[in-house]
């Protein structure tokens, strides 16, 4: 089975903190992806990355930044968390041929 | 820009009873999926089901079947025989199925969510 592990549940910053929400698939996908998920808004897509190194920008990057240096891990990074960066974040992975997207648990950020 | 409607925050329904959650979308893409994932209390986002648009035949999956009407751009979720372990969100997802200059490698749109609730 697709595995795709989130580093935390459950995470508490402070405003002004760098944060990184890492995320690792095991199943050799190129596509990997953060999603933000808010009640009401459904999931929006941050960034994404179909490659080592590549990213490109989704509907909502604003604030945020990833990093993509092994092909199984892909890093959200909060260069100075804000309050309105409280939110569940998702990550998810998948071949470019086969549709399927798997995703991982989800971390549920709080920013005080 | 692809957009996807969930038009029904919450629903409700009896177990052992029929639900239907709706869902539309936007596009002017021909080729493409579309997705129902299911996200119960764990969080963890499930795929439910599958709808690739080129195809005709309305998706099934177990207790679990979608109304695809390309024309409308319509894909609604039957859910057939309700068990208390369906309660959960369910979302609506929609995918190209090409790569427009490199962009959508897989990308997924969502709707809003419904969360549907089951009373024993």
């Amino acid at each position: 089975d697709v595995k795709v592990t989130q580093s935390s549940r459950y995470l508490v910053k402070r405003t002004g903190e760098k944060v990184f929400l890492e995320c690792v698939q095991d199943m050799d996908h190129e596509n990997m992806f953060w999603y933000r998920q808010d009640p009401g808004l459904g999931l929006r897509l941050i960034y994404f990355s179909y490659d080592v190194k590549m990213k490109e920008k989704g509907d909502i990057p604003e604030g945020y930044s990833v990093s993509r240096e092994k092909k199984e891990r892909f890093s959200l990074i909060l260069e100075s968390a804000s309050t309105n960066q409280t939110s569940m974040y998702l990550c998810a992975s998948s071949l470019t041929g086969p549709p399927e997207a798997f995703f991982g648990q989800g971390t549920r950020l709080t920013v005080v | 820009a692809q957009t996807v409607t969930q038009s029904q925050p919450e629903m409700s329904v009896q177990e052992a009873e029929t639900v239907t959650l709706s869902c539309t979308y936007d596009t002017s893409e021909s080729d493409y999926y579309l997705f129902w994932y299911k996200q119960p209390p764990s969080r963890q986002m499930i795929l439910v089901i599958r709808q690739e648009a080129y195809k005709q035949q309305n998706a099934t999956e177990n207790r679990f079947s979608v109304n695809f009407q390309k024309a409308a751009k319509s894909f609604s979720l039957k859910i057939s025989d309700s068990q208390l372990g369906d309660a959960a969100m369910y979302f609506c997802a929609y995918r190209s199925a090409t790569n427009a200059g490199g962009t959508s490698y897989g990308k997924l749109t969502f709707g809003q969510g419904t969360i549907l609730t089951v009373h024993p």
